[in-house]
Parts: structure tokens; C-alpha cells; sequence
């Protein structure tokens, strides 16, 4: 139980245009699901936090027009990176948080990672 | 601000070995914590959590620890294998499941 997928896994695009990101929970409801942001040989920052059916909540620097999240059911937020520009190249990955199927060692507070999309912006 | 550090940031250890890692947080009133494995190119994997109502959890071949008197956290993995080189984050959160405050990260080296 608890696994997480993104897609795409990698995208290239062109300067100005839009890129959608797409998180799942496969195996359970995830109430919350967690937006980050990661750059080479660095930890991860989080960029905002979703809740279904409400809006996200941005960390302070996060540009809220810039980065559209929806989060529309249980097993799915979407991130959007509007007008990319090449400084927002970077490795997005988000998590999910719910109760699992109980299969998992974690907890109900628990975060489980997708694999990460990788973003390049030309 | 307060966050989560770790005391070396790079690890090399012989196939075979155990291996430590260790995790500093600042936050006394953190409640959870989690140690997540990271591959080059992948997301973080869940590998073990303890509440703050515990100190000490062990999983397959891992150990956590946790020292809430210094404020610090442990990651105990036995038997090292080439397959556990990645880097380490450490994780904390408070009030009952809170958006994560990540550490730095370990890089964990094994060698054959």
C-alpha cells in the first residue's frame, strides 16, 4: 500500500509555455497531498500544501499565480507551472498523506513520495 | 528559524558494516519523525518513523533512535549493502502530522 505516481516523469519545454503535473494516490485517499521542490544535491522545499476540495496553502516565496495546484479528489493533485522560464528548471516531486491500507509501516501522518518529475525549461 | 540538521554529510562505509546516521532538530515541540532513502532521480522512500512518545523503533535491518533530551535522531542500518547507498533525510513535524521540515541530507556510500 501507499504508493504514489507523477506524471509525466520528465518533461522539456519552451520558455512561456505551461506544464501540468499530475500526482496520484493508487492505493488510498490522500486528504493532503504536498508540493516540493528540489534542486541538485539539496533537500527538499516544500512549495504548498493541498487539501481536497479546498484551496492550497503556499509557502512564504511561492508565487501563488505561478504556481496553479489543484488538489480535485482524493487521489489527485494537479501542479501547474504558468509561463515557465528557465530558472524553474528543477526536479518537482509531491507527496500524499491518508490512511493506507495498513499494509504500510507508516502512519496516518505519514507523507509517501511520488517518483518526481524532472523540468526543463528552454 | 528552526530546523533539522545533520552532523555529516557525507558517509562511506565498507559493504558489510553497520552504518550511522545521525540527525540534529531543533524544534522540542516536534511529535514525529520520519527517515526517508533517496536515489539519484527518484522520490524520497519511506523507510522508518518514530513518535516523540517513543525512543527507540526497529524495521527490517533498520533501527531509528531518538534522544528527545538533546534533541536528536538516529538512523541505525545493519549489514550494509550497495543497494542502501542514496542520500538520507531525516523529518520532523508537530502538532499531530504538520507539513514536513526536512534536514539537509546524507550521502550514504557503499563499498564493495
Amino acid at each position: 500500500g501507499a504508493v504514489v505516481s507523477q506524471h509525466p516523469s520528465r518533461v522539456i519545454c519552451k520558455s512561456g509555455t505551461s506544464v501540468k503535473i499530475e500526482c496520484r494516490s493508487l492505493d488510498f485517499q490522500a486528504t493532503t497531498m504536498f508540493w516540493y521542490r528540489q534542486f541538485p544535491k539539496k533537500s527538499l522545499m516544500l512549495m504548498a500544501t493541498s487539501n481536497e476540495g479546498s484551496k492550497a496553502t503556499y509557502e512564504q516565496g511561492v508565487e501563488k499565480d505561478k504556481f496553479l495546484i489543484n488538489h480535485a479528489s482524493l487521489t489527485l493533485s494537479t501542479l501547474t507551472v504558468t509561463s515557465a522560464h528557465p530558472e524553474d528548471s528543477s526536479f518537482y516531486i509531491c507527496s500524499a498523506r491518508g490512511k493506507t491500507s495498513g499494509r504500510s509501516s507508516g502512519t496516518v501522518e505519514t507523507q509517501y513520495f511520488g517518483p518526481g518529475t524532472r523540468l526543463l525549461v528552454l | 528559524g528552526e530546523s533539522v540538521g545533520l552532523h555529516l554529510p557525507t558517509l562511506s562505509v565498507q559493504e558489510g558494516d553497520n552504518s550511522i546516521i545521525n540527525c540534529a532538530y531543533s524544534n522540542s515541540a516536534s511529535d514525529y519523525f520520519i527517515w526517508y532513502k533517496q536515489e539519484s532521480g527518484k522520490g524520497p522512500q519511506f523507510i522508518i518513523d518514530i513518535r516523540s512518545n517513543m525512543d527507540k523503533r526497529q524495521g527490517q535491518r533498520v533501527t531509528v533512535l531518538l534522544n528527545k533530551t538533546v534533541k536528536h535522531l538516529s538512523l541505525q542500518i545493519a549489514a550494509t549493502q550497495p543497494g542502501d547507498s542514496a542520500v538520507y533525510f531525516c523529518a520532523e513535524s508537530y502538532n499531530q502530522g504538520g507539513k514536513l521540515i526536512f534536514g539537509q541530507g546524507t550521502e550514504l556510500s557503499v563499498k564493495p
